[in-house]
């Protein structure tokens, strides 16, 4: 369970404010991922770092900014939100293989 | 890219009843399918996964089918208890560098006592 940690759990900003959430994985992994996770739909790939190298960025809009400082930590700094962007962010780490870990992800605000 | 789709968005069953998930995919490349349980407020677990070479895999009351000619692949839960109640969302991977995955909306299952 504490393979993958993220903070803040929860935060509420309003759409001029600055802020980042950050994931760290003790797993050893080499990639890791953003998720935007909202209601009824399927979750949603933003970025892919694989050994600190981004290798997808789904067109996610500019106002999300990811930094992979090192192939234990990312993060997601995201500035003037829009209230559509209110969602659950969920990190995930995986080795070489397929299987992805996931964090216990941060609740999004946007008000 | 890949699509999966993921029916029904819903299932309820009574305790002791089985439970079926399906998933079809579009891309014949993937070979990867994992399946994840979110509770309610926690992250989504992998509770199984299964491979393009293998038809079906089983782990105590959950199995996995896959169908690589009809691209679907399905999730069995025998024997339902309430703890099972969540959501669950499959999953297909195509192998590229990027270990991409594309997952499905997922089934609210309900297990009824």
């Amino acid at each position: 369970e504490t393979g993958v940690t993220q903070t803040p759990r929860h935060l509420v900003m309003g759409m001029t404010n600055k802020k980042s959430l950050k994931c760290e994985q003790h797993l050893g992994h080499n990639a890791m991922y953003w998720y935007k996770q909202s209601a009824k739909k399927p979750l949603e790939l933003m970025f892919v770092y694989n050994f600190k190298e981004q290798t997808e960025n789904n067109s996610v809009p500019s106002r999300f900014s990811p930094e992979c400082p090192n192939s234990s930590h990312l993060f997601l700094h995201l500035h003037t939100l829009q209230p559509e962007d209110s969602a659950l962010y969920l990190c995930a780490s995986s080795p070489n293989t397929d299987t992805q870990y996931f964090g216990p992800g941060t609740r999004l605000t946007v008000l | 890219g890949e699509n999966v789709e993921q029916h029904p968005s819903t299932l309820s069953v009574q305790e002791g009843d089985s439970a079926v998930i399906k998933c079809t995919y579009s891309d014949s490349a993937s070979n990867y399918f994992p399946w994840y349980k979110q509770e309610l407020g926690k992250r989504p677990q992998l509770i199984i996964d299964i491979r393009s070479n293998v038809g079906e895999k089983k782990d105590q009351r959950i199995a996995v089918t896959l169908n690589k000619t009809a691209k679907h692949f399905s999730l069995h839960i025998t024997e339902t208890q309430p703890e099972d109640s969540a959501v669950y969302f499959c999953a297909a991977q195509i192998p590229t560098g990027a270990n991409n995955l594309f997952f499905g909306t997922g089934t609210r299952l309900t297990v009824i006592p």
